[in-house]
Protein backbone atom coordinates (compact mmCIF):
# COMPACT_ATOMS: atom_id res chain seq x y z
CA UNK A 1 0.00 0.00 0.00
CA UNK A 2 2.73 1.55 -0.83
CA UNK A 3 1.97 5.87 -1.54
CA UNK A 4 4.30 7.29 -3.83
CA UNK A 5 6.31 4.55 -5.15
CA UNK A 6 9.49 4.87 -7.54
CA UNK A 7 11.08 2.57 -9.44
CA UNK A 8 13.89 1.78 -10.03
CA UNK A 9 15.61 2.65 -6.53
CA UNK A 10 18.98 2.65 -7.92
CA UNK A 11 20.48 2.78 -11.41
CA UNK A 12 23.90 2.59 -12.85
CA UNK A 13 24.56 3.64 -16.04
CA UNK A 14 26.86 4.48 -18.62
CA UNK A 15 27.18 8.21 -20.10
CA UNK A 16 25.62 8.88 -22.95
CA UNK A 17 23.04 6.40 -22.54
CA UNK A 18 19.00 7.08 -21.90
CA UNK A 19 17.00 5.90 -18.86
CA UNK A 20 13.70 6.20 -17.24
CA UNK A 21 12.33 6.82 -14.13
CA UNK A 22 8.86 5.49 -13.02
CA UNK A 23 6.35 7.03 -10.33
CA UNK A 24 2.95 6.69 -9.72
CA UNK A 25 1.19 8.00 -6.68
CA UNK A 26 -2.29 5.65 -5.30
CA UNK A 27 -3.42 8.63 -3.16
CA UNK A 28 -5.70 10.59 -5.60
CA UNK A 29 -3.66 13.32 -5.62
CA UNK A 30 -3.67 15.50 -8.60
CA UNK A 31 -0.27 17.42 -8.69
CA UNK A 32 3.04 15.67 -9.35
CA UNK A 33 6.48 16.61 -9.22
CA UNK A 34 10.22 15.65 -9.65
CA UNK A 35 13.04 16.84 -7.96
CA UNK A 36 16.45 16.28 -7.25
CA UNK A 37 18.98 15.95 -4.76
CA UNK A 38 22.72 16.85 -5.59
CA UNK A 39 25.65 15.33 -3.55
CA UNK A 40 25.47 17.87 -0.90
CA UNK A 41 21.94 16.66 -0.20
CA UNK A 42 19.98 19.86 -1.73
CA UNK A 43 16.96 19.72 -2.77
CA UNK A 44 15.88 21.22 -6.21
CA UNK A 45 12.17 21.60 -8.04
CA UNK A 46 12.51 20.37 -11.71
CA UNK A 47 9.13 19.72 -12.85
CA UNK A 48 5.43 19.83 -11.56
CA UNK A 49 2.64 18.79 -13.76
CA UNK A 50 -1.24 19.23 -12.19
CA UNK A 51 -3.69 17.13 -13.63
CA UNK A 52 -1.16 15.74 -16.50
CA UNK A 53 -0.77 19.25 -17.68
CA UNK A 54 3.07 20.86 -16.75
CA UNK A 55 2.88 23.74 -14.58
CA UNK A 56 6.34 24.59 -13.12
CA UNK A 57 9.55 23.41 -15.35
CA UNK A 58 12.62 24.84 -14.19
CA UNK A 59 16.27 25.04 -15.78
CA UNK A 60 16.88 21.84 -16.65
CA UNK A 61 18.81 20.33 -19.62
CA UNK A 62 15.80 19.45 -22.41
CA UNK A 63 17.76 15.99 -21.94
CA UNK A 64 15.07 15.59 -18.85
CA UNK A 65 11.98 15.37 -20.37
CA UNK A 66 8.99 14.45 -17.79
CA UNK A 67 5.72 12.31 -19.06
CA UNK A 68 2.54 12.21 -17.22
CA UNK A 69 0.53 9.76 -18.81
CA UNK A 70 -2.71 10.09 -15.98
CA UNK A 71 -2.49 11.81 -12.80
CA UNK A 72 -1.48 9.07 -10.87
CA UNK A 73 1.78 8.63 -13.12
CA UNK A 74 4.77 10.76 -13.48
CA UNK A 75 7.94 9.39 -15.33
CA UNK A 76 11.33 11.42 -15.95
CA UNK A 77 13.08 10.29 -19.37
CA UNK A 78 16.55 11.27 -19.23
CA UNK A 79 19.02 11.34 -22.96
CA UNK A 80 22.29 11.27 -22.82
CA UNK A 81 23.26 10.94 -19.80
CA UNK A 82 26.31 12.97 -18.30
CA UNK A 83 28.07 12.64 -15.03
CA UNK A 84 26.89 15.51 -13.73
CA UNK A 85 23.26 13.53 -13.73
CA UNK A 86 24.59 11.51 -10.80
CA UNK A 87 22.10 12.44 -8.15
CA UNK A 88 19.44 11.28 -6.08
CA UNK A 89 15.74 11.93 -7.89
CA UNK A 90 12.35 12.23 -5.91
CA UNK A 91 8.87 11.67 -6.91
CA UNK A 92 6.43 13.74 -5.13
CA UNK A 93 2.61 14.30 -5.13
CA UNK A 94 -0.05 16.56 -3.12
CA UNK A 95 -3.67 17.36 -3.40
CA UNK A 96 -4.59 20.50 -4.72
CA UNK A 97 -5.96 22.24 -1.64
CA UNK A 98 -4.57 25.14 1.06
CA UNK A 99 -1.70 24.23 3.31
CA UNK A 100 -1.62 20.61 1.69
CA UNK A 101 1.90 18.95 2.39
CA UNK A 102 4.35 16.94 -0.32
CA UNK A 103 4.35 13.52 0.20
CA UNK A 104 7.50 11.99 -1.45
CA UNK A 105 8.37 8.91 -3.18
CA UNK A 106 11.72 7.02 -1.50
CA UNK A 107 13.86 8.02 -4.18
CA UNK A 108 16.01 6.96 -7.33
CA UNK A 109 19.81 6.87 -6.95
CA UNK A 110 20.95 7.25 -10.17
CA UNK A 111 24.57 6.76 -10.76
CA UNK A 112 26.42 7.57 -14.55
CA UNK A 113 29.86 6.21 -14.60
CA UNK B 1 12.45 35.16 -5.94
CA UNK B 2 11.67 32.80 -2.10
CA UNK B 3 14.54 31.97 -0.20
CA UNK B 4 15.59 29.00 2.70
CA UNK B 5 18.17 29.10 4.98
CA UNK B 6 19.40 26.84 7.13
CA UNK B 7 22.92 28.25 9.04
CA UNK B 8 23.77 25.30 10.42
CA UNK B 9 25.23 22.74 8.53
CA UNK B 10 25.91 20.23 11.83
CA UNK B 11 24.25 20.19 15.13
CA UNK B 12 25.12 17.27 17.66
CA UNK B 13 22.54 16.81 21.07
CA UNK B 14 22.68 14.08 23.72
CA UNK B 15 19.90 11.70 23.72
CA UNK B 16 17.11 12.92 26.11
CA UNK B 17 18.07 16.76 25.45
CA UNK B 18 16.54 19.12 23.60
CA UNK B 19 17.55 21.17 20.49
CA UNK B 20 16.75 23.86 18.25
CA UNK B 21 17.43 23.53 14.43
CA UNK B 22 17.63 27.29 13.01
CA UNK B 23 15.47 28.32 9.69
CA UNK B 24 14.77 31.78 7.99
CA UNK B 25 13.27 32.75 4.88
CA UNK B 26 12.97 35.66 2.83
CA UNK B 27 9.13 36.50 0.71
CA UNK B 28 7.32 38.92 0.13
CA UNK B 29 4.04 37.36 0.13
CA UNK B 30 1.81 37.30 2.98
CA UNK B 31 0.41 33.80 2.67
CA UNK B 32 2.39 30.90 2.84
CA UNK B 33 3.22 27.75 4.10
CA UNK B 34 6.23 26.46 6.36
CA UNK B 35 7.62 22.83 7.01
CA UNK B 36 10.05 20.47 8.36
CA UNK B 37 11.36 17.22 6.60
CA UNK B 38 13.19 14.43 8.33
CA UNK B 39 15.83 12.77 5.86
CA UNK B 40 17.09 9.74 7.66
CA UNK B 41 19.85 7.68 6.34
CA UNK B 42 17.16 5.45 4.58
CA UNK B 43 16.53 8.22 2.16
CA UNK B 44 12.59 8.82 2.95
CA UNK B 45 11.42 11.95 3.12
CA UNK B 46 9.68 12.24 6.08
CA UNK B 47 7.14 15.44 6.85
CA UNK B 48 7.84 16.31 10.40
CA UNK B 49 5.50 19.32 10.87
CA UNK B 50 3.69 22.22 9.23
CA UNK B 51 2.91 25.68 9.97
CA UNK B 52 1.25 27.90 8.28
CA UNK B 53 1.63 31.54 8.37
CA UNK B 54 -2.11 33.10 8.91
CA UNK B 55 -1.84 31.16 12.06
CA UNK B 56 -0.08 33.14 15.36
CA UNK B 57 -0.04 29.68 17.56
CA UNK B 58 3.03 27.63 16.83
CA UNK B 59 2.39 24.17 15.54
CA UNK B 60 3.10 20.79 17.84
CA UNK B 61 3.19 17.41 16.78
CA UNK B 62 4.55 15.20 19.77
CA UNK B 63 8.11 16.26 20.50
CA UNK B 64 8.14 18.38 17.85
CA UNK B 65 7.31 22.20 17.98
CA UNK B 66 7.67 25.32 15.82
CA UNK B 67 9.26 28.90 17.18
CA UNK B 68 7.19 31.12 14.41
CA UNK B 69 8.23 34.26 14.15
CA UNK B 70 6.59 35.83 11.53
CA UNK B 71 8.20 39.74 11.54
CA UNK B 72 11.26 38.24 12.16
CA UNK B 73 10.48 35.57 8.95
CA UNK B 74 12.21 32.81 11.08
CA UNK B 75 10.84 29.26 10.99
CA UNK B 76 12.53 27.33 14.43
CA UNK B 77 12.12 23.40 15.21
CA UNK B 78 12.64 22.21 18.63
CA UNK B 79 13.02 18.71 19.60
CA UNK B 80 12.52 17.84 23.23
CA UNK B 81 13.63 14.69 24.85
CA UNK B 82 15.77 13.67 21.66
CA UNK B 83 15.59 9.79 20.52
CA UNK B 84 18.60 8.34 18.36
CA UNK B 85 15.66 7.72 16.05
CA UNK B 86 15.48 11.52 15.54
CA UNK B 87 19.11 11.40 13.84
CA UNK B 88 18.44 12.58 10.07
CA UNK B 89 19.01 15.62 7.89
CA UNK B 90 16.50 18.08 8.74
CA UNK B 91 14.81 20.34 5.96
CA UNK B 92 13.26 23.21 6.32
CA UNK B 93 10.78 24.15 3.16
CA UNK B 94 8.77 26.90 2.01
CA UNK B 95 5.44 26.72 -0.40
CA UNK B 96 3.78 30.28 -1.51
CA UNK B 97 -0.14 30.09 -0.45
CA UNK B 98 -3.19 29.83 -3.27
CA UNK B 99 -3.35 26.13 -3.13
CA UNK B 100 -1.92 25.84 -6.21
CA UNK B 101 0.87 23.19 -8.13
CA UNK B 102 4.11 25.35 -6.81
CA UNK B 103 6.73 23.18 -5.33
CA UNK B 104 8.48 23.57 -1.98
CA UNK B 105 11.53 25.64 -2.05
CA UNK B 106 14.15 23.72 0.19
CA UNK B 107 16.78 24.75 2.99
CA UNK B 108 20.29 23.28 2.62
CA UNK B 109 19.21 21.20 6.03
CA UNK B 110 20.99 20.48 8.69
CA UNK B 111 22.45 17.31 9.92
CA UNK B 112 21.31 16.16 13.21
CA UNK B 113 23.73 13.81 15.81
CA UNK B 114 21.99 12.16 18.64
CA UNK B 115 24.79 11.12 21.03
CA UNK B 116 23.83 8.16 23.44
Amino acid sequence: DTAVSQTPKYLVTQMGNDKSIKCEQNLGHDTMYWYKQDSKKFLKIMFSYNNKELIINETVPNRFSPKSPDKAHLNLHINSLELGDSAVYFCASKITGVGSPLHFGNGTRLTVT
Amino acid sequence: AQTVTQSQPEMSVQEAETVTLSCTYDTSESDYYLFWYKQPPSRQMILVIRQEAYKQQNATENRFSVNFQKAAKSFSLKISDSQLGDAAMYFCAYRRGGGGADGLTFGKGTHLIIQP
